[in-house]
């Protein structure tokens, strides 16, 4: 079956600091998407990428997909306290567009 | 346009109690999805349903759990004769009917969540 690995599991990082967080599958992703939970709330929806190679960025977050189609990053420009959370990536199981897999989360902490 | 809702937000029972969790999808959204996040562990698929459909129930325990989604009204999980270890935060979400989606997959938009504690 197929499995999501992130790096790290958790982050500190001081206000201002860029950062990088992995997204890894066993398999070939199809379908990858970000999500962003602040704790006790729901998932918020960031990005989805399709396309191996493909990046997308929305204000001071930019997903990349690599050309494999195994591994994406999500990278933060000049953190802030508002970016602090727990970060998920989540994918398509091969030929399963019915359901999403995710990632056991990156819990981001920005301190000023 | 209102997003997925949840109801609970939060739902305290005690053990051999039934718990029903609810989703209403956001307009326009014709497919559901159920997943669980159990304390320290990430989150996991439960079951997918169309309305009055079933499609994938691959992720839901064999017993005591049970999901609907009526033609009227909202998805319910029930959970009947909770134990402790169904505690956890329940999150629905919800996606268009296919060919609908501006790309080829069908993007999921997650609801609030309910969290369930059992005492």
């Amino acid at each position: 079956s197929q499995e999501l690995e992130q790096s790290p599991q958790s982050l500190i990082v001081q206000e201002g600091k860029n950062l990088t967080i992995n997204c890894t599958s066993s398999k070939t992703l199809y379908g990858l998407y970000w999500y962003k939970q602040k704790y006790g709330e729901g998932l918020i929806f960031l990005m989805m990428l399709q396309k191996g190679g493909e990046e997308k960025s929305h204000e001071k977050i930019t997903a990349k997909l690599d050309e494999k189609k195994q591994q994406s990053s999500l990278h933060i420009t000049a953190s802030q306290p508002s970016h602090a959370g727990i970060y998920l990536c989540g994918a398509h199981p091969l030929y399963n567009t019915d359901k999403l897999i995710f990632g056991t989360g990156t819990r981001l902490q920005v301190f000023p | 346009n209102a997003g997925v809702m949840q109801n609970p937000r939060h739902l305290v029972r005690r053990r051999g109690q039934e718990a029903r969790l609810r989703c209403s999808p956001m307009k326009g959204h014709s497919h559901v999805y159920w997943y669980r996040q159990l304390p320290e562990e990430g989150l996991k698929f439960m079951v997918y349903l169309q309305k009055e459909n079933i499609i994938d129930e691959s992720g839901m325990p064999k017993e005591r759990f049970s999901a609907e989604f009526p033609k009227e009204g909202p998805s319910i999980l029930r959970i009947q004769q909770v134990v402790r270890g169904d505690s956890a935060a329940y999150f629905c979400a919800s996606s268009p009917p296919r060919g609908r989606s501006p790309t080829n997959y069908n993007e999921q938009f997650f609801g609030p969540g309910t969290r369930l504690t059992v005492l």
